[in-house]
C-alpha cells in the first residue's frame, strides 16, 4: 500500500513478556519515527531513525526499549518485561526528509500489558 | 525545551457554528507548526501546515495563521460540519532541537447536526 503500515493492529500480553512492533514506512522515506500515544495525550517521541542509524533516541523511556532498522526500511520496536504502564497505542512516521517535513503517520498498535 | 499548549475539550459545537481551538507554542529556534486531525478509528492525517512567521495554512475550510508575536496557531473555520467531528493536535517541529514533533494533548470536537 502507499502509507504507513503497523502490525500487529492489536497486541495483549502479560507484564513481564516480550513484544516487538513492527512498522512498514512509506516507500523511499529516509526518516522513520516512533510515538507513544497514552489516553488522552499527544504523540510523544521515542526514537527517529534516519536511514540504518538511530539519530535520535533521547525519547526512550528506558533499557527496556529498543527498535532498529537495519535496512534502512522497515523498523521494529522492542519491548523487554513489559510493565502495565506501558499500554499505549505505539505510532510510527515516515518522512522524505529530516525535520521540518510533514510526517506520514500510521494506524498505529495498541498495546495492552495485563 | 519546546511545547505546545493546546485548549482542553471536549468541544461540542452545532452544525454551521464557527471554530476556535487554541495553541500557543515554546520553541529556542525558528520551528514549523502543524495541526493534525485523527477521525474516528483512523491515523493522524496532517490538516495544514505553516512554515514560518505571518504564513497561513488552509485545508478544507480550516485555517491557522503563524504568529510570532503571540507564540500562536489557532485553528479556525467559519462553518464546522458533522464530518468535522474529531480529534484536532498542534504540533511544532523545531531544527534547532531535533527531528521529532512536539505535540499538544489533542482536543476533541464533536458538530452536532
Amino acid at each position: 500500500g502507499a502509507g504507513v503500515s503497523q502490525t500487529p493492529s492489536n497486541k495483549v500480553t502479560e507484564k513481564g513478556k516480550y513484544v516487538e512492533l513492527r512498522c512498514d514506512p512509506i516507500s523511499g522515506h529516509t526518516a522513520l519515527y516512533w510515538y507513544r500515544q497514552s489516553l488522552g495525550q499527544g504523540p510523544e517521541f521515542l526514537i527517529y531513525f534516519q536511514g540504518t542509524g538511530a539519530a535520535d533516541d533521547s525519547g526512550l523511556p528506558n533499557d527496556r526499549f529498543f527498535a532498529v532498522r537495519p535496512e534502512g526500511s522497515v523498523s521494529t520496536l522492542k519491548i523487554q518485561r513489559t510493565e502495565r504502564g506501558d499500554s499505549a497505542v505505539y505510532l510510527c512516521a515516515s518522512s522524505s526528509f529530516r525535520g521540518n517535513n510533514e510526517q506520514f503517520f500510521g494506524p498505529g498498535t495498541r498495546l495492552t500489558v495485563l | 525545551g519546546d511545547s505546545v499548549t493546546q485548549m482542553e475539550g471536549p468541544v461540542t459545537l452545532s452544525e454551521e457554528a464557527f471554530l476556535t481551538i487554541n495553541c500557543t507554542y515554546t520553541a529556542t529556534g525558528y520551528p514549523s507548526l502543524f495541526w493534525y486531525v485523527q477521525y474516528p478509528g483512523e491515523g493522524l492525517q496532517l490538516l495544514l501546515k505553516a512554515t514560518k512567521a505571518d504564513d497561513k495554512g488552509s485545508n478544507k475550510g480550516f485555517e491557522a495563521t503563524y504568529r510570532k508575536e503571540t507564540t500562536s496557531f489557532h485553528l479556525e473555520k467559519g462553518s464546522v460540519q458533522v464530518s468535522d467531528s474529531a480529534v484536532y493536535f498542534c504540533a511544532l517541529s523545531d531544527s534547532d532541537t531535533g527531528n521529532q514533533f512536539y505535540f499538544g494533548t489533542g482536543t476533541s470536537l464533536t458538530v452536532i447536526p
